[in-house]
């Protein structure tokens, strides 16, 4: 079974610090990907990567960078964490091509105070 | 640009009716695939069956089907047999994995449709 895990699963940041999400999959994928989710809405992608040491921007990539230092790993990070960042933040893996599922971590819920 | 939107954002149903729940969507491209994830209380996100655009066949998984209206751009979620353990947050989710886009499967989801299925 394919296996993406998250850490941490929640956190507590305060506004202006630095905070750094972790991904890491098992599942041998070249992609991997990192979607927010807020309240009674559906997933945006945030950053993803097809290969190690590279990463791209999504759809909404302002005040996130993203980091891919190895196929299995890839970070988050919130610079300078703002309130309006709140939100449940869930990584995923797919495929080369992906005829298959995007496969997707637990999430982390982050509240920025 | 891609959309996809869910006009449902609640829907019911009783122990053992067939539930459907619609998706329509946007893109300018010829190959693509929809999606359908349910995603659970917790949070977690189940994935549940998907359609490729290129496939003129309803696709179907267990008691989870679609019916695709390609023509129309539209897409439904058939459950057969609806259970209590069925509820949660359903979410439809295009994917347009092009040569322009590297071949990857990156979602642009619906807002989704929370289901309640009465015991």
């Amino acid at each position: 079974e394919a296996a993406v895990t998250q850490s941490p699963r929640s956190k507590v940041a305060v506004t202006g610090g630095k905070v750094t999400l972790s991904c890491h999959q098992t599942n041998n994928h070249d992609y991997m990907y990192w979607y927010r989710q807020d309240t009674g809405h559906g997933l945006r992608l945030i950053h993803y990567s097809y290969v190690a040491d590279s990463t791209e921007k999504g759809d909404i990539p302002d005040g996130y960078k993203a980091s891919r230092p190895s196929q299995e790993n890839f970070s988050l990070i919130l610079e300078l964490a703002s309130l309006s960042q709140t939100a449940v933040y869930f990584c995923a893996s797919s495929e080369l091509g992906g005829d298959t599922e995007v496969f997707f971590g637990k999430g982390t819920r982050l509240t920025v105070v | 640009a891609q959309r996809v939107t869910q006009v449902q954002p609640t829907g019911s149903s009783q122990w053992g009716e067939e539930v459907t729940l619609d998706c329509s969507y946007e893109t300018s491209e010829y190959f693509y695939r929809i999606f359908w994830y349910r995603q659970l209380f917790s949070g977690e996100m189940v994935f549940l069956i998907y359609q490729p655009s290129f496939d003129t066949q309803n696709q179907r998984s267990g008691r989870y089907s679609v019916v695709f209206q390609k023509s129309f751009k539209s897409i439904s979620l058939v459950i057969s047999a609806s259970q209590p353990e069925d509820s949660g947050t359903y979410f439809c989710a295009l994917s347009e994995p092009s040569m322009s886009t590297g071949g990857n499967n990156k979602l642009t989801f619906g807002q989704g449709t929370v289901l309640s299925v009465i015991p």
